[in-house]
């Protein structure tokens, strides 16, 4: 069973530019996950969807963040304009369904590095 | 709300000596809770879960944990450290009908030969 994939693996941009992440989740999942993990920290969720629905976005900096999964299956997340705080990793993961206890599937990641 | 305490972010021990890496969780609901393992350059591996089944968990790679409600702990342990061990542990709790998963900071495992 091929795992969840991510691209780019790495990308260096300028503050003020905008980036894009794409993520592919294991076939079948209903359930999409993005996490932004800062160097130090542990994985904090930035936005949850169920097939194309969003579930929580609540911790999601929208005024910079959007993500979106329009056909319930792929998805891309969005920063315009990046700012330097914004230098981290964002995984992705994905579950078959929502309910608590299910394992999360989650991909390489992408390491973002804001100059 | 939930959260997850991982105290230390570095934990150091020979090869072959007992692993013991602490996680202690806030819930006012009963939780779902898990230990993820992370390889550089790499995602998140999921060592075990605890869902109210056992209490005491058996993992992958020789690790387990013990959910013990009375002191909201749920310790992960391996009798004996292997150099492959060396890695990123993170502890994550979920509760309630959303799967959200709310992690601790993390604690580096190094084994020394």
């Amino acid at each position: 069973e091929a795992g969840v994939a991510q691209s780019p693996r790495y990308k260096i941009i300028e503050k003020r530019q905008s980036v894009a992440f794409w993520c592919n989740p294991i076939s079948g999942h209903a359930t999409l996950y993005w996490y932004q993990q800062i160097l130090g920290q542990g994985p904090k969720l930035l936005i949850q969807f169920q097939n194309n629905g969003v579930v929580d976005d609540s911790q999601l900096p929208k005024d910079r963040f959007s993500a979106e999964r329009l056909k319930g299956v792929d998805s891309t997340l969005k920063i315009q304009p990046a700012k330097l705080e914004d230098s981290a990793v964002y995984l992705c993961a994905s579950s078959l369904e929502l309910t608590s206890g299910n394992e999360q599937f989650f991909g390489p990641g992408t390491r973002l590095t804001v100059l | 709300a939930q959260s997850v305490t991982q105290l230390g972010s570095h934990v150091s021990v020979s090869e072959g000596a007992l692993v013991l890496l602490r996680c202690n969780y806030s819930s006012s609901v009963p939780p779902y809770l898990f230990w993820y393992v992370q390889y550089p350059n790499q995602g998140l591996q999921l060592l075990l879960k605890y869902t109210s089944a056992a209490t005491l968990v058996k993992g992958i790679n020789g690790f387990e944990a013990e959910f013990k409600k009375s002191e909201t702990s749920f310790h992960l342990t391996k009798p004996s450290a292997h150099m492959s061990d060396a890695a990123e542990y993170f502890c994550a709790v979920s509760t309630g009908a959303n799967s959200k998963l709310t992690f601790g900071k993390g604690i580096t495992l190094s084994v020394r030969p």
